[in-house]
């Protein structure tokens, strides 16, 4: 029984564009909710978050918009960069962290 | 660089063996948390420590175990190991006990031949 679903395994993105990393949820007594991304032979790295009483969350080039209706969040990057390119979980705290298996993002230059 | 160190970064061992894996947490962190990895699957969060007791459990099987030892660092035994226990583990702190940011080690690759 998954919790946090991210449906997209990979994304293929052009420099300079728009990326949107997607992710749905079943558990209402989510409070809290995560991104992380992962570079291979790495820890993931926590990137940005938002509570559940706000709707968005913005740190620079990403911005994290949370739908309780509909219990889905989306992950925003613009632009995308190389560098950006990862593996990118979705993550829900009840506590304790409950973790999507992640998007593969590819920025193509 | 999280500040989370975890030994070994490597660990080849038999069916019905036991290991250890070791985690040292970023300085002045209380919380330290395990997590697998397995093919394909996200992070499975296995068990949480604060301050040397052990604070949440999750789906962690009867085989594995874990301590926080008063210095802080966690180790996880393993025990009677299956061809199903080849995982990625890693293990994450944070300041507390409620925390939602996690910062995570770079992991222990764990092959069970």
């Amino acid at each position: 029984d998954q919790q946090v679903k991210q449906n997209s395994p990979s994304l293929s993105v052009q420099e300079g564009r728009i990326s949107i990393l997607n992710c749905d949820y079943t558990n209402s007594m989510f409070d809290y909710f995560l991104w992380y991304k992962k570079y291979p032979a790495e820890g993931p790295t926590f990137l940005i978050s938002i509570s559940s009483i706000k709707d968005k969350n913005e740190d620079g080039r990403f911005t994290v918009f949370l739908n309780k209706s509909a219990k889905h969040l989306s992950l925003h990057i613009v632009p995308s960069q190389p560098g950006d390119s990862a593996v990118y979980f979705c993550a829900a705290s009840a506590p304790p962290l409950v973790f999507g298996k992640g998007t593969r993002l590819s920025v193509i230059a | 660089d999280s500040g989370v160190t975890q030994t070994p970064k490597h660990l080849i061992t038999a069916t019905g063996q036991r290991v250890t894996l070791r985690c040292s947490p970023r300085s002045g962190d209380l919380s330290v948390y395990w997590y697998q990895q397995s093919l394909d699957q996200g992070l499975q969060f296995l068990i949480q420590y604060y301050n040397g007791e052990e604070r949440a459990k999750g789906n962690i099987l009867e085989r594995f175990s874990a301590q926080q030892f008063p210095d802080l660092h966690s180790e996880l035994n393993l025990s009677s190991l299956e061809l199903g226990d080849s995982a990625l583990y890693f293990c994450a702190s944070s300041a507390d006990y409620l925390s939602y940011e996690q910062y995570f080690g770079p992991g222990t690759r764990l092959t069970v031949t």
